[in-house]
């Protein structure tokens, strides 16, 4: 069965105190990776795509990188404003539709 | 990117009566996503909607509960039915970007912002 894991659940780091959020997966194949970041009331706004093991993109403060067997959003320097729910989903192979399938997020608190 | 909105934000429910939520995207799209988000717990999707054919559900999720229509190739609608508590939850469309990579996989897929349904 396919399955997304997301650690750690929750983590809490001070302003500029630099950590990775890990997601690991189990598919039969793999067509593509996704992250993204999920406010409070708000729908999930995408940030990355990855799609073949060593693959790696950047977008200001955020790193994604992936393996064969997980993913890791590094986080440079964070600020308060980075403070969301991150979550990692995950394209298998098969199936009639393009579903996704998601972990259950890790919530991020930086404080200032 | 889409731009997708959803109606309405959200809503408070007497058990046994029904609720249509509606997705509106500002550009013509092939297939509609709509996603459950219980507290707690992770996305999971309800159904893939195609313009001018039947809702394609998956396991756990029957017609009957969760309806859905799908008019034209910028707007579609869930209803869920006869509501209980356990159907709290925040309902979430989605359409897959429009850059595709070879075999077909999306560049990505953009959400709604989502209606929070609570019923009573």
């Amino acid at each position: 069965e396919d399955q997304v894991t997301q650690s750690p659940e929750a983590l809490r780091l001070q302003e500029g105190e630099s950590s990775s959020l890990n997601c690991s997966y189990t598919v039969s194949g793999l067509r593509g990776l996704f992250w993204y970041r999920q406010d409070p009331g708000k729908g999930p706004e995408f940030l990355f795509t990855l799609y073949s093991a060593g693959e790696e993109k950047e977008k200001e403060r955020l790193k994604a990188t992936l393996t064969k067997k997980e993913s890791f959003l590094h986080i440079t320097a964070p600020k308060p404003e980075d403070s969301a729910t991150y979550l990692c989903a995950v394209l298998p192979k098969g199936g009639a539709t393009n579903k996704l399938i998601f972990g259950t997020g890790t919530l991020l608190a930086v404080q200032p | 990117s889409a731009v997708i909105s959803q109606k309405p934000s959200r809503d408070i429910c007497q058990r046994g009566t029904s609720l249509t939520i509606q997705c509106q995207v500002d550009s013509q799209v092939t297939m509609m996503f709509w996603y459950r988000q219980q507290p707690g717990q992770s996305l999971t999707l309800i159904a893939t909607a195609n313009q001018g054919s039947e809702a394609t559900y998956e396991s756990g999720f029957v017609i009957d509960k969760f309806p859905i229509s799908r008019p034209n190739l910028t707007f579609s609608t869930l209803t869920v039915s006869n509501m209980s508590p356990e159907d709290s939850s925040i309902y979430l469309c989605s359409v897959e970007g429009v850059g595709v990579r070879l075999e077909g996989v999306p560049d990505t897929q953009y959400f709604g912002p989502g209606t929070r349904l609570t019923v009573l």
